[in-house]
């Protein structure tokens, strides 16, 4: 079946460019998350739509991220004018409804992204 | 706000012996408690969950974990481990938001 799909799977930029990662959700689910996983370490939180509302971005780390959604289905990332701390695998997810009620939440491979 | 730790960064073990990977998390609030795992190079799959109900809960791949409200400790074991288990494993606690905030990780290495 499918799962939550993530494009593109690799992507190497300059610093100083931008980039947008697309994530495409579980069909019917009304939450989504992105998360950050820099090279060996956990997951870091970014941000989470319930439906195309973003009732948690507390996550973003600078005014440089953004991310939409529309409707409830895709959502971009959006990381303005690159920084080299920026490389990382950023990991979307989605779920039928939000985590704190016990739902499952499924992730997709992540969006390897490398800023030369 | 919830918070979740887990005590070993790496746990190496040979094949077929038993492994304990300790997660403990803080909350002032009842929590959903999940184990995911991470194979190299692929996305994470949920391992197991506690919502309520029996403290033990089994899971895919012969795991369970335990749910301990007094330690506020939800370890993940697993009798007997194959080559095939190495992997990161990331322990998770759903906050009142409806997201999910991750521990740091452990790398299991199950080594012949």
């Amino acid at each position: 079946g499918a799962g939550v799909s993530q494009s593109p799977s690799n992507k190497v930029t300059e610093k100083g460019k931008d980039v947008e990662l697309r994530c495409d959700p579980i069909s019917g689910h009304t939450a989504l998350y992105w998360y950050r996983q820099r090279l060996g370490q956990g997951l870091e939180f970014l941000i989470y739509f319930q439906g195309n509302s973003a009732p948690d971005k507390s996550g973003l780390p600078s005014d440089r991220f953004s991310a939409e959604r529309t409707g409830e289905s895709v959502s971009t990332l959006t990381i303005q004018r690159t920084q080299q701390e920026d490389s990382a695998v950023y990991l979307c997810a989605s779920s039928l409804g939000s985590g704190f009620s016990g739902n499952t939440i499924y992730f997709g491979e992540g969006s390897w992204l490398t800023v030369v | 706000a919830q918070s979740v730790t887990q005590l070993d960064s790496q746990v190496p073990v040979f094949e077929e012996a038993p492994v304990e990977l300790r997660c403990n998390y803080s909350s002032s609030v009842s929590v959903y408690l999940f184990w995911y795992v991470q194979y190299p190079n692929q996305g994470l799959q949920l391992l197991l969950k506690y919502l309520s109900g029996s403290t033990l809960v089994k899971g895919i791949n012969g795991f369970e974990a335990e749910f301990n409200k007094s330690q506020t400790s939800f370890h993940l074991r697993k009798p007997s481990v194959h080559i095939s288990d190495t992997a990161e494993y990331f322990c998770a606690v759903s906050d009142q938001g409806g997201k999910l905030i991750f521990g740091q990780g452990t790398e299991l290495s199950v080594k012949p």
